[in-house]
């Protein structure tokens, strides 16, 4: 068990939706990363929060967007859905602000299917 | 840029056996790598990491790594692999250019009983 929580486990929904994933990092962590892993692309760096405040950006869709509160949560809000979202999504955290040779504490991914 | 190369998408081994799983990088500058296992529905979680020094890394589970800068590589080892080491594994690197985690497309180790 990481300590970092995701909710929900997983997600159904229907294309042109709109979804929110959820995200706890471990206690003490200031950043959250997000992910996106699918078959054909692989895991692909989605964005990062350091204590609440966007701090690098991959390839997020301007579809999606994500906010870190102060309780240092975070959300990934997913809209327009396509069937291609279809994917599992992960949460990282850690403590500073992408410090080189940090170690990122995975979440257990949602498992979001667009039908 | 930088950009992580997995050079096998399977690799599929008998138990008991060694494995190889083979991971090569480009960057120009001070890299730090890492080798992180995801188990079958779980998330990732770090089984080693090199930032400087030794460039033979021990990690988790028996595993180990090796840094060798002039073929830029860090190749993933265990001498004898059990049916528990079923998994993917993803190598990554960051430098000073980009602090960011570049990720590797992940290399199934698929344990043979």
């Amino acid at each position: 068990d990481s300590g970092v929580t995701q909710t929900p486990k997983h997600l159904i929904t229907a294309t042109g939706q709109r979804v929110t994933l959820r995200c706890s990092p471990r206690s003490g962590d200031l950043s959250v990363y997000w992910y996106q892993q699918s078959l054909d692309q692989g895991l692909q760096f989605l964005i990062q929060y350091y204590n609440g405040e966007e701090r690098a950006k991959g390839n997020i869709l301007e579809r999606f967007s994500a906010q870190q509160f102060p309780d240092l949560h975070s959300e990934l809000n997913l809209s327009s859905l396509e069937l291609g979202d279809s994917a599992l999504y992960f949460c990282a955290s850690s403590v500073g602000d992408s410090i080189l040779g940090e170690t990122q504490y995975f979440g257990p991914g949602t498992r979001l299917l667009v039908l | 840029a930088q950009s992580v190369t997995q050079l096998d998408s399977q690799v599929p081994v008998f138990e008991e056996a060694p494995v190889e799983l083979r991971c090569n990088y480009s960057s120009s500058v001070s890299v730090y790598l890492f080798w992180y296992v995801q188990y079958p529905n779980q998330g990732l979680q770090l089984l080693l990491k090199y930032l400087s020094g030794s460039t033979l890394v021990k990690g988790i589970n028996g595993f180990e790594a090796e840094f060798n800068k002039s073929q830029t590589s860090f190749h993933l080892r265990k001498p004898s692999v059990h049916i528990s080491d079923t998994a993917e594994y993803f190598c990554a690197v960051s430098d000073n250019s980009n602090y960011q985690l570049i990720w590797g497309a992940g290399t199934k180790l698929i344990i043979k009983p």
